[in-house]
């Protein structure tokens, strides 16, 4: 398994809070992704970074920041949280040129905002 | 809007038939195009992936068909069985930017 570790696993929080969620990698890959995973909508790119400090947003990236200030480090705030950002979360990394664009998952973060 | 339309959303298949999902994109600067397993409570993994210069790629029982005038792909499993019963997801990757974008899903049942 790719080196990808997911922090928390689990998370409840109340609306209004803060929270981070923490994707890290040891394979020195160029490429994260943090997605968010909701029945019928399929995976949702919120935001990636091709590099350190080097971001874009997705396709959902409205209530949510990232920031990249290492390699193996890719943080993911939800400045305050809405019941709607309740999710799964799954961060990605990839390599470009290696393989067909492909992207080895995290095991996901469960978070529940009440 | 979704970039990357992808259908069913689900499908029941008896075993060792064919399961067929399909998908369909609009932005011409995707260049890669893969598909991804995944299974309960665990991240998607790569199954099978396609450039589009190609107009089918097997690996065993799967394949990819691509026709990029469509702008559509989709994925044949073979001799479906119930262990490929899981979600598949398409996906288009923009390899200048890095950007990758699934579909929707589609959540597969292979009845024994």
């Amino acid at each position: 398994d790719a080196g990808i570790t997911q922090s928390p696993r689990h998370k409840v929080t109340e609306t209004g809070t803060p929270v981070t969620l923490r994707c890290h990698q040891t394979e020195n890959h160029r490429y994260m992704y943090w997605y968010r995973q909701d029945p019928g909508h399929g995976l949702r790119l919120i935001h990636y970074s091709y590099g350190v400090k080097d971001t874009d947003k997705g396709e959902v990236s409205d209530g949510y920041s990232v920031s990249r200030s290492k390699t193996e480090d890719f943080l993911l705030t939800l400045e305050s949280a809405t019941s709607s950002q309740t999710s799964v979360y799954f961060c990605a990394i990839s390599e470009p040129g290696q393989g067909f664009g492909e992207a080895f998952f995290g095991q996901g973060t469960r978070l529940t905002v009440v | 809007q979704q970039q990357v339309k992808q259908s069913p959303q689900s499908l029941i298949v008896q075993k060792g038939g064919i399961s067929i999902i399909n998908c369909a994109y609009e932005n011409t600067a995707f260049d890669y195009f893969p598909w991804y397993q995944q299974f309960p409570g665990k991240g998607p993994a790569l199954l099978i992936a396609i450039r589009p210069d190609v107009s089918e790629k097997k690996e065993g029982r799967f394949t990819i068909s691509f026709n990029k005038s469509a702008k559509q792909f989709s994925l044949h499993i073979m001799d479906s069985q119930p262990g490929d019963s899981a979600t598949y997801f398409c996906a288009a990757l923009e390899n200048q930017g890095g950007k990758l974008i699934f579909g929707q899903g589609t959540e597969l049942s292979v009845k024994p």
